[in-house]
């Protein structure tokens, strides 16, 4: 258990369906993180908030939307996905972002299947 | 560019040490992460160096070379529990806050 929760942790979407991903921690911290864990590659950071601003778009296409109300709330929100966004979305918080060297704490991920 | 390499897969026996590598190429240097991540679960902080040398922390071990652009995980008196897979990363050295980049993961299996 390392403070972050995730939901839903399963979710299988057709490519027209919209849903959204939530994360919460509960580790007072002020940074928060969305990747993507892909089958045999690297973890990939998608988005970045920090004090709930977002600070960091690495390049996602826009059928991913994040969303950051408070510090401790992450939501990512998905709509006309492709079959290649089947991945693990993970949620990491860190106790703030100004520093790269922030020790990250990750969720349990949502296992993401498109049809 | 900036690119990070390490073996795809290992395996040991139980009780013995392994030890997994892990090389760096980055435009600076801000330091190593190693993550464990057991399958269907979360990376989990195992250890940060910034500094050459060896950090001990229990049964796990981390070393970093900067001159060399090389760190190793040692895991020793291996339990079944540490099949895992163990995962490097370093800062984005002059990216934005909180880029870590990743390396594909070493995926250690331990047989009885």
């Amino acid at each position: 258990e390392t403070g972050v929760t995730q939901t839903p942790r399963h979710l299988v979407m057709g490519m027209t369906n919209k849903k959204s991903l939530k994360c919460e921690q509960h580790l007072g911290h002020n940074a928060m993180y969305w990747y993507k864990q892909s089958a045999k590659k690297p973890l990939e950071l998608m988005f970045v908030y920090n004090f709930k601003e977002q600070t960091e778009n690495n390049s996602v296409p826009s059928r991913f939307s994040p969303e950051c109300p408070n510090s401790s709330h992450l939501f990512l929100h998905l709509h006309t996905l492709q079959p290649e966004d089947s991945a693990l979305y993970l949620c990491a918080s860190s106790q703030d972002g100004r520093g790269s060297t922030d020790t990250q704490y990750f969720g349990p991920g949502t296992r993401l299947t498109v049809l | 560019g900036q690119n990070i390499d390490q073996p795809t897969e290992m395996t040991a026996t139980e009780g013995a040490i392994v030890q997994i590598n892990c090389t760096y190429q980055t435009s600076g240097f801000n330091g190593l992460f190693w993550y464990q991540q057991h399958a269907g679960e979360a990376p989990t902080f195992l250890s940060y160096n910034v500094l050459d040398g060896l950090e001990e922390k229990g049964r796990f071990s981390s070393f970093l070379s900067r001159s060399k652009g090389y760190s190793y995980l040692l895991l020793k008196e291996l339990q079944m529990k540490d099949s895992a897979s163990y995962l490097c990363a370093v800062p984005n050295y002059g990216g934005s806050q909180g880029n870590l980049i990743f390396g594909k993961g070493t995926k250690l299996s331990v047989k009885p």
